[in-house]
């Protein structure tokens, strides 16, 4: 059992570049998100997707799309990168988001540098 | 708006007791988590509380009060590998999490 995995782990762009991180998960759990996270800030979530085929915003979704086109999988794509997107970007998923008491499982990360 | 507090850096002794306080203020409330962050890595579960009281897990215990907005995880017998840092967040009335900036826990030997 992998949990949640992430790649790339690593990734340098140039302002303008595009990129797509893909997200992982075999528990079978119908709920992922992506977060970024940035010093002095809490996560904040970009997108989250309720089930295969279903993409929903979060609190900052702009400059970022979605897709879930499979289960077990959920990509976050930069069209345009820009600066401002240089953040950690962390992947979860949980059974029900409905279910209060779920808890949120995470991937490793992947650290985003965009110059 | 919607906001978690909580202290952005604390230092404590191995062996000893901390005491690590977060307060918030969101929409609705539907529970309040406690993560664990080492540094480089992803969060991960340590405890969840909906009801007021005290919930005690080995060495953690997390408490919360619903009428003062307010939890606090406490850490027992802290060891090196405690250093981390300790994310609070809460499951507005939308099931959305609000995420504190987390604590930075400095154990010193």
């Amino acid at each position: 059992n992998a949990g949640v995995t992430q790649t790339p782990k690593f990734r340098v762009l140039k302002t303008g570049q595009s990129m797509t991180l893909l997200c992982a998960q075999d528990m079978n759990h119908e709920y992922m998100y992506w977060y970024r996270q940035d010093p002095g800030m809490g996560l904040r979530l970009i997108h989250y997707s309720v089930g295969e085929g279903t993409t929903a915003k979060g609190e900052v979704p702009d400059g970022y799309n979605v897709s879930r086109l499979k289960k077990q999988n959920f990509l976050l794509g930069l069209e345009s990168a820009a600066p401002s997107q240089t953040s950690v970007y962390f992947c979860a998923s949980s059974v029900d988001r409905g279910r209060s008491q779920e808890t949120q499982y995470f991937g490793p990360g992947t650290r985003l540098l965009v110059l | 708006g919607q906001n978690i507090d909580q202290p952005t850096e604390m230092t404590a002794t191995e062996g000893a007791i901390v005491q690590i306080n977060c307060t918030y203020q969101t929409s609705g409330f539907n529970g309040l988590f406690w993560y664990q962050q080492h540094a480089g890595e992803a969060p991960t579960f340590l405890s969840y509380n909906v009801l007021d009281g005290l919930e005690e897990k080995g060495r953690f215990s997390s408490f919360l009060s619903r009428s003062k907005g307010y939890s606090y995880l406490l850490l027992k017998e802290l060891q090196m590998k405690d250093s981390a840092s300790y994310l609070c967040a809460v499951l507005d009335s939308n099931y959305q999490l609000i995420w504190g900036a987390g604590t930075k826990l400095i154990i010193k030997p």
